[in-house]
């Protein structure tokens, strides 16, 4: 079955410091992948997308991805860490079709320490 | 509207009582999707309708859940006889779906949270 694994449930860093955020899908075909973001009692927010084209992906807040064929991997990045990037990540992907649907990883909960 | 819109935002019910969760997507989005989240995991895919057509149900987890779109617009997610297993966040989410890409991009609610005592 397809799946998306995220390593760390927590994650913590330093204001300042690198955010990485690891995301692996199983499938032997490339899926669209997205990275939401949950803020406390809001609703999934989008935060970048990889369809097509460049695999080194821009969003919104400083954030990028990069898709990486060979390592089924579309790990999340942001140079410098802000205390409002403290949230729930999730990672997604689908595959097209008639439903299109997304499937989600467990997420990952970023805290930032000052 | 300018987003999706779920109510209640939280509903507590005895186990064994039905409730009714209500998505009001955005104005002109074709695709309506249910997700069920967890506490600490991922949403969880439910149900999808296309319009008012319910064209993917694979996710319902037994026949106490059931949606409806009646009109193409509003949908609703009843529960019945409800037992504390359902208890979770539930999502909805709406889409243009004819994306130039392909790609899928989902508006999602602010979810309805369910508990059941």
């Amino acid at each position: 079955a397809q799946s998306v694994t995220q390593l760390g449930s927590h994650v913590s860093v330093s204001e300042g410091a690198l955010v990485l955020l690891r995301c692996n899908y199983s499938s032997s075909v490339p899926p669209y992948l997205f990275w939401y973001v949950q803020y406390p009692n809001q609703g999934l927010q989008l935060l970048l997308k990889y369809t097509t084209g460049a695999t080194l992906v821009k969003g919104i807040n400083g954030f990028e991805a990069e898709f990486k064929k060979s390592e089924t991997s579309f790990h999340l990045t942001k140079p410098s860490a802000h205390m409002s990037d403290a949230a729930e990540y999730f990672c997604a992907v689908s595959y097209g079709g008639a439903t299109n649907k997304l499937i989600f990883g467990t997420g990952t909960l970023l805290a930032v320490q000052p | 509207g300018a987003g999706v819109s779920q109510s209640p935002r939280y509903k507590v019910t005895k186990r064994g009582q039905d409730v009714a969760l209500r998505c009001d997507p955005i104005s002109g989005h074709v695709s309506l999707y249910w997700y069920r989240q967890a506490l600490g995991q991922g949403p969880e895919f439910l149900t999808y309708f296309n319009y008012e057509a319910q064209q993917d149900k694979s996710g319902l987890p037994n026949d106490r859940f059931s949606a409806e779109r009646p009109e193409g617009s509003i949908s609703t997610l009843t529960i019945q006889r409800t037992e504390q297993r359902d208890s979770a966040m539930y999502r909805c989410a709406s889409s243009l779906r004819d994306s130039p890409t392909g790609a899928n991009v989902l508006t999602f609610g602010a979810g309805s949270r369910l508990t059941v005592l």
